[in-house]
C-alpha cells in the first residue's frame, strides 16, 4: 500500500505562473516532508521541507503547504520558469519514539513542464 | 566539495549474474542510503549504512545486499539477477542519516539493464 501518492503523473504549466503539485500521505506518524526536483540523467537534488509543526515553508519561488487534517502537501512555484521543468518528489518520514526518524519513502513523481 | 559518485554508471548484465555498485559519499558525510527507482514504483528505499552498519532496511528480497566501509564508501551487491532488477540504482549520502530530517544528496545513479 502506498503510504505517499502523488495521483498527477504530469503537469504543465505556462511560463510565468503557478505551477501546484499535490501529495497525498496516509500514515498519520509522518511528520516531516520535503521536496526533491529531479532532471533526467542527475540524481534528485532537495529543494524544501517542511516539519509536521508547521503548515508553511517558503524559500523564494518556492511555497511548500502541509495540511495535517487532510493529510495533504503541495508545492507552489511562482512565477514558473521553463527551467523548472523536472519530475518533482514528494518524501516523508516518521519520528520514532525515543527520537530516531525513519527512511524517507517517496512518491511516485509528478513530471512538470514549464512552457515558455 | 565534491558531490556523491556512483560508478559504473551504466551496467548491462544478464539473468542470473549478479552485480556490484559502488557510492562515494560526500566528504565527511557518514550515512549512506540506497534507492531503486523505477518507473512503476518511483523511488524505493533499499537500506541505509552509517558508521559501517546497516541502520535500517527496506521492504527487498535478501538477492539485495550491501556494505559500507571505514571511509564511508558504501557497495551494493545484488544476486541472482531477474529481469524485474531492471532500474536506476541511486545513493545518497548524508551527515547523520536518521531519515528525513537530515538533508541527503543524492548521486547520479547506476542505470542497470537485465537482459
Amino acid at each position: 500500500d502506498q503510504q505517499v501518492k502523488q495521483n498527477s503523473p504530469s503537469l504543465s504549466v505556462q511560463e510565468g505562473r503557478i505551477s501546484i503539485l499535490n501529495c497525498d500521505y496516509t500514515n498519520s506518524m509522518f511528520d516531516y516532508f520535503l521536496w526533491y526536483k529531479k532532471y533526467p540523467a542527475e540524481g534528485p537534488t532537495f529543494l524544501i521541507s517542511i516539519s509536521s509543526i508547521k503548515d508553511k515553508n517558503e524559500d523564494g519561488r518556492f511555497t511548500v503547504f502541509l495540511n495535517k487534517s487532510a493529510k495533504h502537501l503541495s508545492l507552489h512555484i511562482v512565477p514558473s520558469q521553463p527551467g523548472d521543468s523536472a519530475v518533482y518528489f514528494c518524501a516523508a518520514s516518521e519520528y520514532f519514539y525515543g527520537g530516531s526518524q525513519g527512511n524517507l519513502i517517496f512518491g511516485k513523481g509528478t513530471k512538470l513542464s514549464v512552457k515558455p | 566539495k565534491a558531490g556523491v559518485t556512483q560508478t559504473p554508471r551504466y551496467l548491462i548484465k544478464t539473468r542470473g549474474q549478479q552485480v556490484t555498485l559502488s557510492c562515494s559519499p560526500i566528504s565527511g558525510h557518514r550515512s549512506v542510503s540506497w534507492y531503486q527507482q523505477t518507473p512503476g514504483q518511483g523511488l524505493q528505499f533499499l537500506f541505509e549504512y552509517f558508521s559501517e552498519t546497516q541502520r535500517n532496511k527496506g521492504n527487498f528480497p535478501g538477492r539485495f545486499s550491501g556494505r559500507q566501509f571505514s571511509n564511508s564508501r558504501s557497495e551494493m551487491n545484488v544476486s541472482t539477477l531477474e529481469l524485474g532488477d531492471s532500474a536506476l540504482y541511486l545513493c545518497a549520502s548524508s551527515l547523520r542519516g536518521s531519515g528525513g530530517t537530515d538533508t541527503q544528496y543524492f548521486g547520479p545513479g547506476t542505470r542497470l539493464t537485465v537482459l
